[in-house]
């Protein structure tokens, strides 16, 4: 099965940019969804398709795919930013989906 | 309110089994194919397997195969997850969700909404 490879860690400054990508093989099929994770809490749906968010999600959310590689970005990022995030997709060659290891994300 | 709420949390013995229910509110229940998920304490998310919306097709990752089944109940709107011969590393939070699909240029799927969560503590 296909494979996506994170991260394990990116850090920002509050307010600034940061991109978080993610990269495989099935990504040249199929966009990426993207999760945020905070400690204890269930996974939460930030982006997916080619670059949409669900209601709720601010607009300093936003996604982009380019050949085997899907990025996440996060324009202003504030400290409610802080979590880890996961990308995944569906496998190229079966019904199986794949995530990520996953980005701990750190606004300093 | 579109909605996933999981049984409580569970506490087995090795060789075990376990079942998870999720019970959906908000949507057509019977029209969604639903996945289960599962994280290990302190590591990242898995796909276990999905099930179709009339229940009668499931898919699951060579890992649960043999291992994991997957039911669903239209009557009461509610998907079950039933993973046996437990083991200490099948100990993870475990969660349903719902499969979101479509095509713009390429296919894309997304698991929205998800269950709370069922902590599954495998123990002797």
């Amino acid at each position: 099965s296909s494979e996506l490879t994170q991260d394990p860690a990116v850090s920002v400054a509050l307010g600034q940019t940061v991109r978080i990508t993610c990269q495989g093989d099935s990504l040249r099929n199929y966009y990426a969804s993207w999760y945020q994770q905070k400690p204890g809490q269930a996974p939460v749906l930030v982006i997916y398709g080619k670059d949409n968010r669900p209601s709720g999600i601010p607009d300093r959310f936003s996604g982009s795919s380019s050949g085997n590689t899907a990025s996440l970005t996060i324009t202003g990022a504030q400290a409610e930013d802080e979590a880890d995030y996961y990308c995944n997709s569906r496998d190229s060659s079966s019904i199986q989906w794949v995530f990520g290891g996953g980005t701990k994300l750190t606004v300093l | 309110q579109v909605l996933l709420v999981q049984s409580g949390a569970e506490v087995k013995e090795p060789g075990a089994s376990v079942k998870v229910s999720c019970k959906a509110s908000g949507f057509t229940f019977t029209t969604y194919y639903m996945h289960w998920l599962r994280q290990a304490p302190g590591q990242g998310l898995e796909w276990m397997g999905l099930i179709n919306p009339s229940g009668t097709n499931t898919w699951y990752t060579q890992k649960f195969q043999g291992r994991v089944t997957m039911t669903r109940d239209a009557s009461t709107s509610t998907v079950y997850m039933e993973l046996s011969s437990l083991r200490f590393e099948d100990t993870a939070m475990y969660y349903c969700a719902r499969d979101n699909s479509a095509t713009s240029g390429r296919s894309y799927w997304w698991f929205d909404p998800w269950g709370q969560g069922t902590l599954v503590t495998v123990s002797s």
